[in-house]
C-alpha cells in the first residue's frame, strides 16, 4: 500500500506570501498526483490533479510540480481565501484506489 | 447547475445498517465514475469505494470491503452506499463525488456537502 506524507503539517504565513507544501509517496506514483483545498465546514475542491494540471476555474497562483515520488503544491502569493487545509492524493489504475495524505492546514500568521 | 446532493445519514447503533444515497444534477451521469469518500470529525480524508459509469466495475477500501455495498441507477441519477455491519469506526461525514470520466481511477472533480454517520449505542 502506497502512503502519503505531507510536510509540513501547519504553514503559518501572512497574506501575500508564498506557500510551498510537500508531499511524498512511500513509492514512485509516477505524476498520479491531484492536490485538493478543504476550508472549514466545506467539501474538498480538486485544485491539481495530474502533478500540474490546473482543474478548470482555479487561479493561476496555484501551481503543482514534480513526479516520482515528491511533489510540490505552491501558491505564489496568499490571498486571504487560500487560508484552509491542502490534501494531495494518489491513484491506483488497477484495481482502481485512491490514498490521502494527511493534509497540510495553512494558517495566518 | 451541476450538483450532488447525499442523504441517508443519521445516528444508528453498532452492528446495524444504513443506506446512504447521493442525487446527481447537472451532467450526464451514466457517463462518469462515482465515488464515496468518507471524513471523520476532525480527521483527514479516506477514500472508501468507487464504481464506473457503466455501473458494471466497483472497488473498495480494506477497511470496508465486505461490508459496504456500492451501486448506482442511471436511470434516477443516483448513486447508492450500502453500509452493514457498522462501528464506531465507520463514524464519519460521508462524501459522494464525481469522477471526470467514466473510468473508477479518474480523478474527483466534483464533491457533494457530504452526509453524518454517526455509529453509537
Amino acid at each position: 500500500e502506497i502512503v502519503l506524507t505531507q510536510s509540513p503539517a501547519t504553514l503559518s504565513l501572512s497574506p501575500g506570501e508564498r506557500a510551498t507544501l510537500s508531499c511524498r509517496a512511500s513509492q514512485s506514483i509516477s505524476s498520479y498526483l491531484a492536490w485538493y483545498q478543504q476550508k472549514p465546514g466545506q467539501a474538498p475542491r480538486l485544485l491539481i490533479y495530474d502533478a500540474s494540471n490546473r482543474a478548470a476555474g482555479i487561479p493561476a497562483r496555484f501551481s503543482g510540480s514534480g513526479s516520482g515520488a515528491d511533489f510540490t503544491l505552491t501558491i505564489s502569493s496568499l490571498e486571504p481565501e487560500d487560508f484552509a487545509v491542502y490534501y494531495c492524493q494518489q491513484r491506483n489504475n488497477w484495481p482502481p484506489a485512491f490514498t490521502f495524505g494527511p493534509g497540510t492546514k495553512v494558517d495566518i500568521k | 447547475e451541476v450538483q450532488l446532493v447525499e442523504s441517508g445519514g443519521g445516528l444508528i447503533q453498532p452492528g446495524g445498517s444504513l443506506r446512504l444515497s447521493c442525487a446527481a444534477s447537472g451532467f450526464t451521469f451514466s457517463t462518469y465514475a462515482m465515488y464515496w469518500v468518507r471524513q471523520a470529525p476532525g480527521k483527514g480524508l479516506e477514500w472508501v469505494s468507487g464504481i464506473n459509469g457503466s455501473g458494471g466495475k466497483t472497488n473498495y477500501a480494506d477497511s470496508v470491503k465486505g461490508r459496504f455495498t456500492i451501486s448506482r441507477d442511471n436511470s434516477k441519477n443516483t448513486l447508492y452506499l450500502q453500509m452493514n455491519s457498522l462501528g464506531a469506526e465507520d463514524t464519519a461525514l460521508y462524501y459522494c463525488a464525481k469522477g471526470e470520466s467514466s473510468y473508477s481511477s479518474s480523478w474527483p472533480d466534483l464533491w457533494g456537502q457530504g452526509t453524518l454517520v454517526t455509529v453509537s449505542s
